[in-house]
């Protein structure tokens, strides 16, 4: 079955700086890869994802490239900020499965 | 709309106790899922259904059963509960073919088992 890889499992930046989380995972044939964020205590909750026509996809200050030779997409925040500290999950699925696998998570601390 | 909602959140159980956990949606979302989390572990998938009437196993089923009540409802039984159970335990919808859509999660139940 899939396996997705994720890293780092903690980053610390600080505030107006950038962060990158990085996602592999196993199967050629995946198509879809969502990510989502859980603030603490809270539910986890999609806040971009992209589908394997596209190499990259922009919603303000996130972005997500896709690199479907290499097996590996990326999650990249600009200017962050406190309320950016949150938990984040990769996930990875395929057409005809009813189960994304996710990414054991990355916990995002952003210092004032 | 509600979205997904889950009962009760926080539930303590002795060791060898049973209990359901509840969940519901208002989206006429096809498929459901029940997930674990555990710290440093992520997201693991213990049981889903594609559409009503059809349940499967996912990656930890081992001590839980599920029943797809109908479109709307899919609840999680334990029937003799252990200490390796205690988790925060999330129900999620989605539109169909749930692995190429958003799923929405309810918010969650937070189980300990003494």
């Amino acid at each position: 079955g899939e396996n997705v890889e994720q890293h780092p499992s903690t980053l610390s930046v600080q505030e107006g700086d950038s962060a990158v989380i990085k996602c592999t995972y196993s199967d050629s044939a995946s198509n879809y890869f969502p990510w989502y964020k859980q603030e603490l205590g809270k539910r986890p909750q999609l806040i971009i994802d992209i589908r394997s026509n596209v190499g990259e996809k922009k919603d303000q200050r996130i972005a997500v490239t896709l690199n479907k030779t290499a097996k590996h997409f990326s999650l990249h925040i600009t200017e962050t900020q406190p309320e950016d500290s949150a938990v984040y999950f990769c996930a990875a699925s395929k057409g005809g499965s009813y189960i994304p696998t996710f990414g054991r998570g990355t916990s995002l601390i952003v210092h004032p | 709309n509600a979205g997904v909602t889950q009962t009760p959140k926080f539930q303590v159980l002795k060791t060898g106790q049973s209990m359901t956990l509840q969940c519901a949606q208002d989206m006429n979302h096809n498929s459901m899922y029940w997930y674990r989390q555990d710290p440093g572990m992520g997201l693991r998938l213990i049981y889903y259904s594609a559409s009503e009437g059809t349940t499967d196993k996912g990656e930890v089923p081992n001590g839980y059963n599920v029943s797809r009540l109908n479109k709307r409802e899919f609840s999680l039984r334990l029937e003799s509960a252990a200490p390796s159970q205690t988790s925060v335990y999330f129900c999620a919808s989605s539109p169909e073919r749930g692995g190429l859509y958003e799923q929405f999660f309810g918010p969650g139940t937070r189980l300990t088992v003494l």
